[in-house]
């Protein structure tokens, strides 16, 4: 079983529609959340980064922590056809060094 | 500023082969992470490098080896390259070991014929 699991997609919306994204994982001890974007042929940015559990805002995108259930989502609102990328889950531990990625799902946002 | 930047952009190699890939972190980090990226897949810790010295490494093999220099810019050294080595190389820079990595480079795409 890998530490991170993620739906691959593609996922297929048209715009101005909600996105959500999502990921388990089994290491109880992660406590660093993070969202990347990657687009094709590029290097991953760093969309939102969560401490623990909760929820947190930046402008169009809300990334939630449930950590009792493993669980963490993306949510995207307004979806815009520059919003088509894959979207990687990523998480870590305190202390830890290394980040732990999900596969990355594929989202096209349709005109 | 112009980010993490990494060298080359392409390359190809043939089995059994040695490469070095390079990588200079965005103005001001001191910490640099190598991640491996097959296709279709998240990204892989190879590992990271802090103050010159490996700090963690992932579950790769002795043939992934790295440098970090006094400037903080970083190499990543793989020997007898196979095919399965393929994939986009990922160079990450952070400010302070453990600290989340915020930037990325665009990658070095190794293919293995």
């Amino acid at each position: 079983q890998k530490e991170v699991e993620q739906d691959p997609g593609p996922l297929s919306v048209p715009e101005g529609a909600i996105v959500s994204l999502n990921c388990t994982y089994s290491n109880s001890a992660f406590q660093y959340f993070m969202w990347y974007r990657q687009y094709s042929r590029k290097g991953p940015e760093l969309l939102m980064y969560t401490y623990s559990s909760g929820n947190k805002e930046d402008g169009r995108f809300t990334a939630q922590v449930d950590k009792s259930s493993k669980y963490i989502s993306l949510f995207i609102r307004d979806s815009q056809p520059s919003d088509s990328a894959t979207y990687l889950c990523a998480m870590r531990r305190t202390g830890g060094f290394k980040t732990i990625f999900g596969a990355g799902t594929r989202l096209f946002v349709k005109a | 500023d112009a980010g993490v930047t990494q060298s080359p952009t392409h390359l190809i190699k043939t089995r059994g082969q040695q490469v070095t890939l390079r990588c200079s972190p965005k103005s001001g980090h001191d910490t640099v992470s190598w991640y491996q990226q097959a296709l279709g897949q998240g990204p892989q810790f190879i590992f990271q490098y802090y103050e010159e010295e490996e700090r963690q490494r992932g579950n790769f093999p002795d043939r992934f080896s790295g440098h970090q220099f006094p400037n903080y810019s970083s190499e990543l050294n793989v020997n007898a390259l196979l095919l399965g080595d393929s994939a986009l190389y990922l160079c990450a820079s952070s400010s302070g070991q453990g600290a989340t990595e915020a930037f990325f480079g665009q990658g070095t795409r190794l293919t293995v014929v």
